[in-house]
C-alpha cells in the first residue's frame, strides 16, 4: 500500500497564496489522492480529489474556487489563493488502495496551515 | 445533502466495550457505504474499516480485525461501530464518513462530527 508524506506545517499571510504538497511513495505515481480540511474541533471535510491529470470529479460541498489542485509524478498539490482566516486548518491527503470490496484508506500525517 | 450525526461522548474503563452510532439524514444512492476512522489526541487520521450500504459486507484494517464490528440498520439509516477490549490507547475521536461514489471514483464525504471515546480507569 502507498505511504503518503506531508510536511507538518506551512504558513502564509492573509491574502497570499500557499501550496501544500502530498508525496506518494515510489511505485504509486498513478494513484489519485483526496484532500481533506479539518478545522479545529471539527470533523474533516472533503476538498477535492486529484490525479496526474488534475481534479477528479466535483469539488467538495462549499469549497470556494480559491482552492485548486495539480498532480505531477509522485506529488499531489493543493493550492489556496487569497488565503482567508477561515482557511487556517489541518489539511490531510488520503488515498484508497485496493479494488472491489477489498480496499483500505491511507492518510498522510497532515499539514497544519497557519494564516499570519 | 446527506448529513451524518454521531452519538455523544463516552467514558469507558479498560476492557470494556463501546458502540458508536452514526445516523444519516437520508438514504443516498451515490453512497457505497460507511467508513469508520479515528483520531487520537493531537494525531492524524487512522482508517478502521468500512461497511457496504448494499449488502452489509465489511472489511476491517488488520489492526482492528479482532476487536471491531461494524453494522447498519437500514430501517433507520444508522451505522454502528462497536469496539471491544478497550485500552487506554483507544482514547480518540471516532468519525464515520460516507463513501461517496462518483463514476469509478470514491472518496469520503461527508463526515460525522466525531465521537470522543475516553478509556480510563
Amino acid at each position: 500500500q502507498p505511504v503518503l508524506t506531508q510536511p507538518p506545517s506551512a504558513s502564509a499571510s492573509l491574502g497570499a497564496s500557499v501550496t501544500l504538497t502530498c508525496t506518494l511513495s515510489s511505485g504509486y505515481s498513478d494513484y489519485k489522492v483526496d484532500w481533506y480540511q479539518q478545522r479545529p474541533g471539527k470533523g474533516p471535510r472533503f476538498v477535492m480529489r486529484v490525479g496526474t491529470g488534475g481534479i477528479v470529479g466535483p469539488m467538495g460541498d462549499g469549497i470556494p474556487d480559491r482552492f485548486s489542485v495539480l498532480g505531477s509524478g509522485l506529488n499531489r498539490y493543493l493550492t489556496i489563493k487569497n488565503i482567508q482566516e477561515e482557511d487556517e486548518s489541518d489539511y490531510y491527503c488520503g488515498a484508497d488502495h485496493g479494488s472491489g470490496n477489498d480496499f483500505l484508506w491511507v492518510f498522510g500525517g497532515g499539514t497544519k496551515l497557519t494564516v499570519l | 445533502q446527506v448529513q451524518l450525526v454521531q452519538s455523544g461522548a463516552e467514558v469507558k474503563k479498560p476492557g470494556a466495550s463501546v458502540k458508536v452510532s452514526c445516523k444519516a439524514s437520508r438514504f443516498s444512492f451515490d453512497s457505497r457505504g460507511i467508513s469508520w476512522l479515528r483520531q487520537a489526541p493531537g494525531q492524524g487520521l487512522e482508517w478502521m474499516g468500512w461497511i457496504s450500504a448494499n449488502n452489509g459486507h465489511t472489511s476491517y484494517a488488520q489492526k482492528f480485525q479482532d476487536r471491531v464490528t461494524m453494522t447498519t440498520d437500514t430501517s433507520t439509516n444508522t451505522a454502528y461501530m462497536e469496539m471491544r477490549s478497550l485500552r487506554s490507547d483507544d482514547t480518540a475521536v471516532y468519525f464515520c464518513a460516507r463513501i461517496r461514489r462518483f463514476q469509478t471514483e470514491q472518496w469520503l464525504a461527508p463526515w460525522g462530527q466525531g465521537t470522543l471515546v475516553t478509556v480510563s480507569s
